[in-house]
């Protein structure tokens, strides 16, 4: 396994349009969460997943966005109506449930939006 | 509400220096993970680092340690002997222990080693 994989690695997109973007978490971890990454800033959190069920949703995350993960493996982060201000690198992130006990959390290489 | 401040947006060392970063944070908490990650120019963020809040003793990776300061809030990075290769963005971030379903992270320091 090569760690967690999203695709496209960059996106530029008319305002208006409609973005979707997917992410690939390692095989086996049951967790995976969604972070945007503006310039200057860290990443903040956007939703997270346990298996295919979105456990939490950030504020930051607006009508205009839908996250998905059918059958808990991949997932799919969609952005209608894109804005300007949603120009951003999205991470995407995997682990496994480890209970009480914390696992490390391994990050994709992001997607770049551009939203001219 | 939970915060992670990170002071030094930019810094510059000679390779084979050892350089500090700073790093306070704020939480109602008594039970946290603390972290430091490190995003290299146009590759992926990684974990450098991680101290259990229960835990005094302060962690150590190699040339990577931390000076963690419960009562201060404090947790800083201190990295010997840098290498070209350290060359990155570097985030101190936290979890709560109890619900670690996402981390919050600082603004990160950018960290550039010269030759």
């Amino acid at each position: 396994d090569t760690g967690v994989s999203q695709d496209p690695r960059h996106k530029i997109t008319k305002r208006g349009q409609n973005v979707t973007f997917r992410c690939d978490p390692i095989s086996e971890h049951n967790r995976l969460y969604w972070y945007r990454q503006t310039l200057g800033q860290g990443p903040e959190f956007l939703t997270y997943f346990q298996n295919e069920a979105q456990l939490e949703k950030s504020r930051l995350l607006s009508d205009r966005f839908s996250a998905e993960r059918p059958k808990g493996s991949f997932s799919t982060l969609e952005i209608q109506r894109t804005e300007q201000g949603d120009s951003a690198m999205y991470l995407c992130a995997s682990s496994l449930d480890g209970h009480r006990f914390y696992t490390e959390a391994f990050f994709g290489q992001g997607t770049r939006l551009t939203v001219v | 509400a939970q915060t992670v401040t990170q002071s030094q947006p930019e810094m510059s060392v000679q390779e084979a220096e050892t350089v500090t970063l700073s790093c306070t944070y704020d939480t109602s908490e008594n039970n946290y993970y603390l972290f430091w990650y490190k995003q290299p120019p146009s590759r992926q963020m990684i974990l450098v680092i991680r101290q259990e809040a229960y835990k005094q003793q302060n962690a150590t990776e190699n040339r990577f340690s931390v000076n963690f300061q419960k009562a201060a809030k404090s947790f800083s990075l201190k990295i010997s002997d840098s290498l070209l290769g350290d060359t990155a963005m570097y985030f101190c971030a936290f979890t709560p222990r109890n619900r670690d379903d996402k981390i919050i992270f600082g603004k990160g320091t950018r960290l550039h080693i010269l030759p």
